[in-house]
């Protein structure tokens, strides 16, 4: 069972080029997440989606977005990189019900944007 | 004002001590409270969940005071493995239902 995985675990990009940090979940899971975590700020919640064909934004939206064909793969599009969005990048995924559950995160993609 | 804040640390401790966290939460229609623990590089990883009744799992015990609007942990009997970043997770459960809000975490070093 490999949980969530994400790929890549590393990335650099220069400023204004695009890219997709990828996010799969074999879990069944309906609820996934991107989060981006920076020194001393905790994760910041970016974009959420309760199932597939339905995203919601978070904390910190602008610059990323996300699209969710399937319940596996929750995909994290950055559209124009900028160095304030050089930072790790991590996908979660949750069960549903009457609550959030747990929350079970990937190994993270490390960014920088030069 | 942060939503959730925590004492950032770190925390030094030699092994065997008991360590306490706090973490204060400002949206009083939270609803759900859980305590994570990060590795250094690693992902978060859930160490339990924290009810109003206060759970206890092994060495460690959460506690929820909803009157003063903090949730807090204590490690028994630190152990050396215990080091890592303690993340404080509050669920507002309103109209954002799913928007989980992490504290920036409290850093604990336990010492030989």
């Amino acid at each position: 069972n490999a949980g969530v995985t994400q790929t890549p675990k590393f990335q650099v990009l220069k400023t204004g080029q695009s890219m997709t940090l990828q996010c799969a979940q074999d879990m069944n899971h309906e609820y996934m997440s991107w989060y981006r975590q920076d020194p001393g700020m905790g994760l910041r919640l970016i974009h959420y989606s309760v199932g597939a064909g339905i995203t919601d934004q978070g904390e910190v939206p602008n610059g990323y977005n996300v699209s969710r064909s399937t319940t596996e793969d929750f995909p994290l599009r950055l559209l124009s990189a900028a160095p304030s969005q050089t930072s790790v990048y991590f996908c979660a995924s949750s069960p549903t019900g009457t609550q959030p559950y747990e929350q079970y995160f990937g190994p993270g993609t490390r960014l920088t944007v030069t | 004002r942060k939503e959730v804040e925590q004492d950032p640390g770190p925390f030094n401790v030699p092994e065997g001590a008991t360590v306490a966290f706090n973490c204060t939460y400002s949206n009083s229609a939270s609803q759900s409270f859980f305590w994570y623990r990060q590795d250094c590089r690693k992902e978060p990883k859930l160490l339990m969940s924290v009810y109003s009744s206060g759970n206890e799992d092994g060495r460690f015990t959460a506690q929820l005071n909803r009157a003063s609007q903090y949730i807090s942990l204590l490690i028994r009997d630190s152990k050396l493995s215990d080091s890592a970043t303690y993340l404080c997770v509050v669920n507002p459960m309103g109209g954002g239902g799913f928007k989980t809000i992490f504290g920036a975490g409290t850093r604990l070093f336990v010492k030989a």
